[in-house]
């Protein structure tokens, strides 16, 4: 079973919009990270957020942490073009990331 | 920013032969990770290596996978004999701390093996 889930397959929004997207996990963690993988490219950390901490911000991503609801969330404002990727939410305990199934945003002019 | 490097990007291979791909990780990286993404699917982890030594391997990394940095050059992982199931892009990883809790893990952009 998988240990983490993005709660969405794919999305879609427009230029300058904002968008969530929203991630649970089953495993204990020590932090949880979000990445970003475009067409034909590895996957990118956006945000590394720390079990012990509720909140992340990073220029316009901002992730949140509940461990008693064992959920995340990244939010993108302003919203570009570039945004297009796969996002992943990747718990991790020590050692080892465990990816999501991840949700396709898209990102349209 | 920093780089990992993958060789070769794609392989196409017949099953039963044996296949080794290659990763040069972003350098005074000392931690490395292999990880499998099946089209469509989640990546899965299949190990993570320090030190000359395998830390963790999940059951996806099977007898016939095995890893090695012989000397700092390349992080490799082979499969021998491979299996049509080993059909997947292979994504390798290297971060400076050990603790995925603590740091980034720099990706390449994947090996994709076809086993026919």
């Amino acid at each position: 079973s998988q240990l983490a889930e993005e709660n969405l397959w794919a999305l879609s929004v427009h230029e300058g919009e904002s968008v969530t997207v929203n991630c649970s996990y089953k495993t204990s963690i020590t932090a949880l990270q979000w990445y970003r993988q475009k067409s034909g490219e590895g996957p990118a950390q956006l945000i590394l957020i720390r079990s012990n901490e509720r909140e992340k911000r990073n220029g316009r991503l901002r992730a949140t942490l509940d461990t008693s609801s064992q959920s995340s969330s990244l939010s993108i404002t302003a919203t570009r073009c570039e945004d297009t990727a796969v996002y992943f939410c990747a718990p991790s305990n020590y050692n080892v990331l465990y990816f999501g199934s991840g949700t396709k945003l898209t990102v349209e002019p | 920013g920093p780089k990992v490097l993958q060789i070769p990007s794609h392989q196409i291979i017949d099953m039963g032969q044996m296949v080794t791909l290659n990763c040069d990780p972003v350098s005074n990286h000392l931690y490395f990770y292999w990880y499998k993404q099946i089209l469509g699917q989640q990546m899965e982890f299949l190990v993570n290596f320090y030190n000359g030594k395998v830390m963790e391997k999940s059951k996806l990394f099977k007898d016939q996978f095995s890893v090695e940095r012989p000397d700092g050059s390349y992080f490799t992982l082979k499969i021998q004999p491979t299996a049509l199931e080993d059909s997947a892009v292979y994504f390798c990883a290297s971060s400076s701390t050990g603790g995925a809790s603590t740091g980034q893990l720099y990706f390449g952009e994947g090996s994709k093996l076809t086993v026919l």
